[in-house]
């Protein structure tokens, strides 16, 4: 099974920091998910990497498939980011549904 | 597009009694899959479907029935519900398994046993 690390847990940042939050799990991928999880409750898939880098907005994820290891950017943060931010693996190779980490409370102070 | 859609949102049931929730979705979705989502523990998956008629275990299934009788609805059910099944379920559908292709969720059900 694979385990999916996430770091930090919890970080609280200042408006306009360069935030970075980090996944590592333990055993071969087909892809990797990055999510994010408002207050409200609602899940919304905000990458979906196989390798390298990828882009939208003010977000970038990368991936190091040797290494086992994604990262999450956030530039100019901004309060509205504020959310939980959820790293998930998907294993392929006939195995289905998708592996979780357990989050990374992120706030964004004004 | 209503994407993908779970009724009820809330429900209270007391042990032992048996409830259905729904997820839609009208996106064309081969694959189905039930989530829960507890403090602590991530999301983990209950059960899943690659298509009509089909339906396999994930990673938490015990307690729980689910159903695919229709492309677009896929079913769970509690037959005897338990404290343990306190949660937050979501439901999530997606074109293809293979390669991982992203995962469409819908607003959860948010489920109290008493």
């Amino acid at each position: 099974k694979n385990e999916v690390e996430q770091s930090p847990q919890n970080l609280t940042a200042q408006e306009g920091e360069f935030i970075t939050i980090n996944c590592s799990y333990s055993v071969g991928i087909s892809a990797l998910h990055w999510l994010q999880q408002h207050p409200g409750g609602g899940i919304v898939s905000l990458f979906m990497l196989s390798s390298g880098k990828k882009k939208h907005g003010r977000l970038i994820a990368t991936i190091n498939i040797q290494e086992k290891h994604s990262s999450l950017h956030i530039t100019a943060s901004h309060p509205r980011d504020s959310a939980v931010y959820i790293c998930a693996v998907f294993p392929g190779g006939g195995a289905d549904g998708l592996t979780f980490g357990k989050g990374t409370h992120l706030i964004i102070q004004p | 597009n209503a994407g993908v859609t779970q009724t009820p949102k809330f429900r209270v049931l007391k042990t032992g009694q048996s409830m259905t929730l729904l997820c839609a979705q009208d996106m064309n979705h081969e694959y189905m899959y039930w989530y829960r989502q507890d403090p602590g523990m991530g999301l983990r998956l209950i059960h899943y479907s690659v298509g009509e008629g089909t339906t396999a275990k994930g990673e938490v299934p015990d307690g729980y029935n689910v159903s695919r009788l229709k492309k677009q609805n896929f079913l769970l059910g509690l037959e005897s519900a338990a404290p343990s099944q306190t949660s937050v379920y979501f439901c999530a559908s997606s074109y293809h398994r293979d390669r991982g292709y992203e995962q469409y969720f819908g607003p959860g059900t948010r489920l109290t046993v008493t």
